[in-house]
């Protein structure tokens, strides 16, 4: 199993542009998540799925936009590109229920410019 | 507001003990995760603690008591390899994870 993979690992963005960040797991696991990591700051959930079709907002979703068509992938959209969307990415997934961790892919630097 | 606190950084000695903690305030509480980060790497999993107690898994134990808001990880005959933050997260009311900043762990040799 690859786990959860995440492209790019690396993107440069200038500001106003648009990108997709893509998540892709192969755990068969329905709940799938978004997050972001500043420097000195805890993870903050930006977007999370409990299954295909469904997604929530999480506690810093402005500025971003996902969907869920398939069990295996969970993009992040990126709209107007802003500085302040500055940071590392990251995408998990896990099984339901609360006692389950979540497994995180390997992350994707974004800088805005 | 939710908060969960940790100390910035720590510094041990290779084969020493050390402890890390964590106090938390959040909206209700349904469990209590420490997560392992090698710099310029994801998160991974260490520990789960939903009752008071202590739980051990090899070199690396987690307490938590829920009446104190407080748990910490026991790091035991510590390893170089054992440099990296060490992330304290709570799933609160809504069962979303409330991550803590992370505290660095120093190993020296």
């Amino acid at each position: 199993n690859a786990g959860v993979t995440q492209t790019p690992k690396f993107r440069i963005l200038k500001i106003g542009q648009s990108m997709t960040l893509q998540c892709t797991q192969d755990m068969n696991h329905n709940y799938m998540y978004w997050y972001r990591q500043d420097p000195g700051m805890g993870l903050k959930l930006i977007y999370y799925s409990v299954g295909a079709g469904i997604t929530d907002k999480g506690e810093v979703p402005n500025g971003y936009n996902v969907s869920r068509s398939t069990t295996e992938d969970f993009p992040l959209r990126l709209e107007l590109a802003a500085p302040s969307q500055t940071s590392v990415y990251f995408c998990a997934s896990s099984l339901p229920g609360l006692t389950y961790e979540q497994y995180f892919g390997p992350g994707t630097r974004l800088t805005v410019t | 507001g939710q908060n969960i606190d940790q100390p910035t950084e720590m510094t041990a000695t290779e084969g020493a003990i050390v402890q890390i903690n964590c106090t938390y305030q959040t909206s209700g509480f349904n469990g209590l995760f420490w997560y392992q980060q090698h710099a310029g790497e994801a998160p991974t999993f260490l520990s789960y603690n939903v009752l008071d107690g202590l739980e051990e898994k090899g070199r690396f134990s987690s307490f938590l008591s829920r009446s104190k808001g407080y748990s910490y990880l026991l790091l035991k005959e510590l390893q170089m390899k054992d440099s990296a933050s060490y992330l304290c997260a709570v799933r609160d009311s809504n069962y979303q994870l409330i991550w803590g900043a992370g505290t660095k762990l120093i190993i020296k040799p």
